[in-house]
């Protein structure tokens, strides 16, 4: 089946520090790869998304290449905010059956340090 | 803009209680699901439906219900609730192929059983 595996946090940064978090997958065919975002208290917001091989997802200064020759879709961001601090999931989405619906990592907390 | 709408946000049940988790969009969309959020495991695919009148079980469908009599509504039922079932849970909703497209969350439940 397909599965998400995902870098453990938390990860703490300074400021306008250099972001990765990892994430890598295993699926059938081509699935598309998303990051969502859920800050305290609130519900899961679409980040970014690519739904093809060497496809890049882009917003508010994040960014995740899908990499099929590696089975990954690392998020990155030059220059962290405080504004950032959340929990980031990676997430696939399959093409037949419920594989059709997101399969999730287990989410990584990141806290930005002013 | 109501999108996904979930509801009650919060809710205490005692152990063996019986509950609905609400959940409604108005986007037309055909796939729904909802999905339970723990601790260091992210979203586990509890049930979902492609279609009114179908649904399908996902990873952890036990001690769950669901029905779909109409494109819009998906409730979850709870039938004899368990202290296992202490968790946050988001209902989901999506148009249908292409697997890219985007999945919309509502903005979850928070479900205590003592």
């Amino acid at each position: 089946g397909n599965s998400v595996t995902q870098m453990e946090g938390p990860v703490t940064l300074s400021e306008e520090a250099f972001l990765t978090i990892n994430c890598t997958y295993t699926a059938t065919g081509y699935p598309s790869l998303f990051w969502y975002v859920q800050y305290p208290g609130e519900g899961l917001q679409l980040l970014l998304k690519a739904t093809k091989a060497d496809d890049k997802g882009s917003n508010k200064g994040f960014e995740a290449t899908y990499r099929k020759e590696t089975t990954s879709f690392h998020l990155e961001k030059g220059s962290v905010q405080v504004s950032d601090s959340a929990v980031y999931f990676c997430a696939l989405n399959g093409i037949s059956g419920s594989a059709r619906q997101l399969t999730f990592g287990s989410g990584t907390q990141l806290t930005v340090l002013p | 803009n109501a999108g996904v709408t979930q509801t009650p946000k919060f809710q205490v049940l005692k152990t063996g209680q019986s509950m609905t988790l609400q959940c409604a969009q108005d986007m037309n969309h055909e796939y729904m699901s909802w999905y339970r959020q723990d601790p260091g495991m992210g979203l586990r695919l509890i049930h979902y439906s492609v279609g009114a009148g179908i649904t399908d079980q996902g990873e952890v469908p036990n001690g769950y219900n669901v029905s779909r009599s109409t494109t819009e509504d998906f409730p979850l039922r709870l039938l004899s609730a368990a202290p296992s079932q202490t968790s946050v849970y988001f209902c989901a909703s999506r148009d249908s192929y292409p697997s890219g497209n985007t999945i919309y969350f509502g903005e979850g439940s928070w479900l205590t059983v003592v």
